[in-house]
């Protein structure tokens, strides 16, 4: 079956960078697109981007452009979202998660990957 | 970029009860919406997708309907189980975004 298994939690100080891992099995790792979507402690949830495994071709809104970068390693079937300029704001839960390429909807989704930004 | 406005934020019910939330874009999506249901501790779930068509292994009671910028999502007999927060969510273009969430819970 189709699964999505990330790393695990980080801490880290402000300013610094932190780089979280999405590991996909179970289809064709390059036929699909990646997103991440982030969510706050007590809150929503965020899109933060996409990337298309294919060639590595990355989306990101404006909000975070130039300060998240997306990578993949087709070899391993991973995927990367690493994230710079820490603060305190963006101690979030951290989700992966799949689009086909004919569908839009996410599914599914990894398991989460909670980093705390603390000083 | 589009907005969602999900609401209510939060309402009780009781088993039985059919309950309906509502999802409003800030202009027109078409069918391109999708309702998800996230578990405390859990990643959401997809549960409806364009806005109507039930993921497969998804129990009947959940449905959703709308087109353009209005949508409804309904349980139509609400189950212990269905307590969580369910999140609407447009892929109409670039950026994606989701609704504020509406938190369910029994009376």
């Amino acid at each position: 079956q189709v699964q999505l298994v990330q790393s695990g939690a980080e801490v880290k100080k402000p300013g610094a960078s932190v780089k979280v891992s999405c590991k996909a099995s179970g289809y064709t790792f390059t036929s699909d697109y990646m997103h991440w979507v982030r969510q706050a402690p007590g809150q929503g949830l965020e899109w933060m981007g996409m990337i298309n495994p294919s060639g590595g071709s990355t989306a990101y809104p404006q909000k975070f452009q130039g300060r998240v970068t997306m990578t993949r390693d087709t070899s391993t079937s991973t995927v990367y979202m690493e994230l710079s300029s820490l603060r305190s704001e963006d101690t979030a839960v951290y989700f992966c998660a799949r689009s086909g390429s004919y569908s839009d909807w996410f599914d599914p989704w990894g398991q989460g990957t909670l980093v705390t930004v603390s000083s | 970029d589009i907005q969602m406005t999900q609401s209510p934020s939060s309402l009780s019910a009781s088993v039985g009860d059919r309950v309906t939330i509502t999802c409003q874009a800030s202009q027109d999506i078409s069918n391109n919406l999708n309702w998800y249901q996230q578990k405390p501790g859990k990643a959401p779930q997809l549960l409806i997708y364009d806005a109507s068509s039930l993921e497969t292994g998804v129990p009947s009671r959940f449905s959703g309907s709308g087109s353009g910028t209005d949508f409804t999502f309904t349980i139509s007999s609400l189950q212990p189980e269905d307590i969580a927060t369910y999140y609407c969510q447009h892929c109409d273009n670039l950026p994606y975004s989701f609704g504020q969430g509406t938190k369910l819970e029994i009376k």
